[in-house]
């Protein structure tokens, strides 16, 4: 089973405008990170964010980080067609910190 | 640095074969980890190896199991194939960077196809 969930599924934007995602997990996480991923191909990571910590930057990148919600938002600002992947976030349980737990992911197109 | 490395890119199998994926860690980390990618779905957790021990594994049944090699690398072996076992197979890469944190660098994966 998933212990995350991305919401939307899918997203369609203009390149130059935001895109956001959320995740929401079910387990209390040692951290939370996010991965992008090509076609299908391997996952590129981006951000890591600590559960001691609310919020990330990293370039165009912002990661929010709610652990009384258990949920996460990424941001993407100012997007370009080079954006257009699957983003997944991937938490890690307090006991099982080298197990990854992800989620469906979120699909994002940016249009050009 | 030469990243994860993994192989055979595609392979497609029959029902019941077997099969045997491989994979290279980064240089310098000792442990790889397995993940089973279904389309449309997240990846999922199959094993974790750590200097050639099983740290952990997920809910996957016993016809598949792992391995890992004095120099790191690792095998995946898949028995009696399933239509089902149709999937990405993605390794990880990772070191542990301390205070809880595995740092997992993924491979390309190796794309399996179940007629």
């Amino acid at each position: 089973s998933q212990q995350g969930e991305e919401d939307p599924q899918a997203l369609s934007i203009q390149e130059g405008e935001n895109a956001t995602m959320n995740c929401s997990y079910k387990t209390s996480i040692n951290n939370l990170q996010w991965y992008r991923q090509n076609s299908g191909r391997g996952l590129v990571h981006l951000i890591l964010i600590r559960s001691n910590e609310r919020e990330k930057h990293s370039g165009r990148l912002r990661v929010t980080l709610d652990t009384s919600k258990k949920s996460s938002s990424l941001l993407i600002t100012a997007s370009r067609a080079a954006d257009t992947a699957s983003y997944f976030c991937a938490t890690d349980g307090v006991n099982n910190d080298y197990k990854l737990s992800f989620g469906a992911g979120t699909t994002v197109t940016v249009r050009a | 640095d030469a990243g994860v490395t993994q192989s055979p890119t595609h392979l497609i199998k029959t029902r019941g074969q077997h099969v045997t994926l491989r994979c290279s860690p980064i240089s310098g980390h000792k442990s790889v980890s397995w993940y089973q990618q279904v389309l449309g779905q997240g990846p999922q957790f199959i094993f974790q190896y750590y200097e050639k021990e099983e740290r952990g594994r997920g809910n996957f049944p016993d016809r598949f199991s792992a391995r890992q090699f004095p120099n790191y690398s690792s095998e995946l072996n898949v028995n009696a194939l399933l239509l089902g076992d149709s999937a990405l197979y993605l390794c990880a890469s990772s070191r542990y960077s301390g205070t809880g944190i595995w740092e997992q660098f993924f491979g390309p994966g190796t794309r399996l196809t179940v007629l």
